[in-house]
């Protein structure tokens, strides 16, 4: 079974604070993905990874960095918090060739 | 930039069967998937259409015409278990699989 695992299911943050969320997969995937999902607004994408230390921009990059070291690892990084990033974050993975994305169970954020 | 449009809500009683629209304007377009989450849960894979026609996988059925651009997925024998968020998700590069979701249908199914 394709496992995705994310660091935390709830985290609460303060404004300006730096804020890393980790995921890791657990099938050699190629492609890793960070998502963030509001109410009526679906799934966003942040950024995406395609490679280790590879990473493209996605619809909605500002104020998120992304860091990916090693294969399985996908980091999400708030340099400086802020309230309107209050959301829920979820991490995906592919392998590229099949066309099935795998969820982890994701990040509840709060910035107060 | 890309567009895809599915109703927000749909609704419909335990037993019978329920169509989820998909229309989609991309820059390019290499297959249509649909995603199933449900409240609390991930997205989970449901199906993927790259060719015209009709893919069925027991109860769910996924439908694709490239030259409409436009899709839809089909439950039949609707059960309480069904009501969750359906999302349709194109793929628009060749290559890796990089899909772009819609905004999701939430489908409420009453006994």
């Amino acid at each position: 079974d394709v496992k995705v695992t994310q660091s935390s299911r709830y985290l609460v943050k303060r404004t300006g604070e730096k804020v890393f969320l980790e995921c890791v997969q657990d099938m050699d995937h190629e492609n890793m993905f960070w998502y963030r999902q509001d109410p009526g607004l679906g799934l966003r994408l942040i950024y995406f990874s395609y490679d280790v230390k590879m990473k493209e921009k996605g619809d909605i990059p500002e104020g998120y960095s992304v860091s990916r070291e090693k294969k399985e690892r996908f980091s999400l990084i708030l340099e400086s918090a802020s309230t309107n990033q209050t959301s829920m974050y979820l991490c995906a993975s592919n392998s590229g060739t099949y066309y099935e994305q795998y969820f982890g169970p994701g990040t509840r954020l709060t910035v107060t | 930039g890309q567009s895809l449009e599915q109703p927000s809500e749909v609704t419909a009683v335990e037993g019978a069967i329920v169509q989820i629209n998909c229309t989609y304007q991309t820059s390019g377009f290499y297959g249509l998937s649909w995603y199933q989450q449900h409240d609390g849960g991930a997205p989970t894979f449901l199906s993927y259409n790259a060719l015209d026609g009709l893919e069925e996988t027991g109860r769910f059925s996924s439908f694709l015409s490239r030259s409409d651009s436009y899709g839809y997925l089909l439950l039949q024998e609707l059960q309480m278990k069904d009501s969750a968020s359906y999302f349709c998700a194109v793929r628009e590069r060749g290559g890796s699989y990089i899909p772009t979701f819609g905004r999701g249908t939430s489908l409420i199914v009453h006994p």
